[in-house]
């Protein structure tokens, strides 16, 4: 079964930092471009950034120096490290598979908060 | 970036209706475009790629058309278990952008 797991959300003050974790199973992770996506509460989905099977990285500018995304394929696992939080990163994370967006994680909550 | 936009923000309808949205995208994004399933507290589900296609499992009173700027998702007879959330992203460039989702409801 293709499944997809994310890890390490939390709630972390503005300006903190957190890592989260993606476990990936049911397919050769190291063929596919992978994604994280975000959704506040109540609000619509916002993708957040992007990896390619050969390690390239892409953000949206509301992100980018703040956010980095990696992969371990010997692990089957992708990484969001995230510095620098605003109250505005509230959000679930999902970890999604393929330029397509076919499979998606159940996601993890990270509340940004003093 | 490539701007997004859903019609309408949401619909009421009932049981058995044809639905259609449409998603415009701001310049042309040949097929890359993908639309999404999302019900409360769950994760999206993934509905249809490049435009038109089916993703597996997913039952063919769905469907997807367009191309350029220009796309629609159709479902061909409402039923309970599609009063839910769709959203349209394409994947033609970055930042991937997604449409603000469309609500339908029933009436």
């Amino acid at each position: 079964e293709v499944q997809l797991v994310e890890s390490g959300g939390g709630l972390v003050q503005p300006g903190g930092s957190l890592r989260l974790s993606c476990a990936a199973s049911g397919f050769t992770f190291s063929s596919y471009d992978m994604h994280w996506v975000r959704q506040a509460t109540g609000k619509g989905l916002e993708w957040v950034s992007g990896i390619s099977t050969a390690g390239d990285s892409y953000y949206p500018d509301s992100v980018k120096g703040r956010f980095t995304i990696s992969r371990e394929n010997a692990k089957n696992s992708l990484y969001l490290q995230m510095n620098s939080l605003r109250a505005g990163d509230t959000a679930v994370y999902y970890c999604v598979r393929s330029s397509r967006l076919d499979v998606w994680g159940q996601g993890t909550t990270v509340t940004v908060s003093s | 970036d490539i701007q997004m936009t859903q019609s309408p923000s949401s619909l009421s309808a009932s049981v058995g209706d044809r639905v259609t949205i449409t998603c415009r995208a701001s310049r042309g994004i040949s097929n890359y475009l993908a639309w999404f399933q999302q019900k409360p507290g769950k994760a999206p589900k993934s509905l249809i790629y490049a435009a038109s296609s089916l993703q597996s499992g997913v039952p063919s009173k769905f469907s997807g058309s367009g191309s350029g700027t220009d796309f629609t998702l159709t479902i061909s007879s409402l039923q309970p278990e599609d009063f839910a959330t769709y959203y349209c992203q394409q994947y033609n460039s970055y930042p991937r952008t997604f449409g603000q989702g469309t609500k339908v409801e029933i009436k």
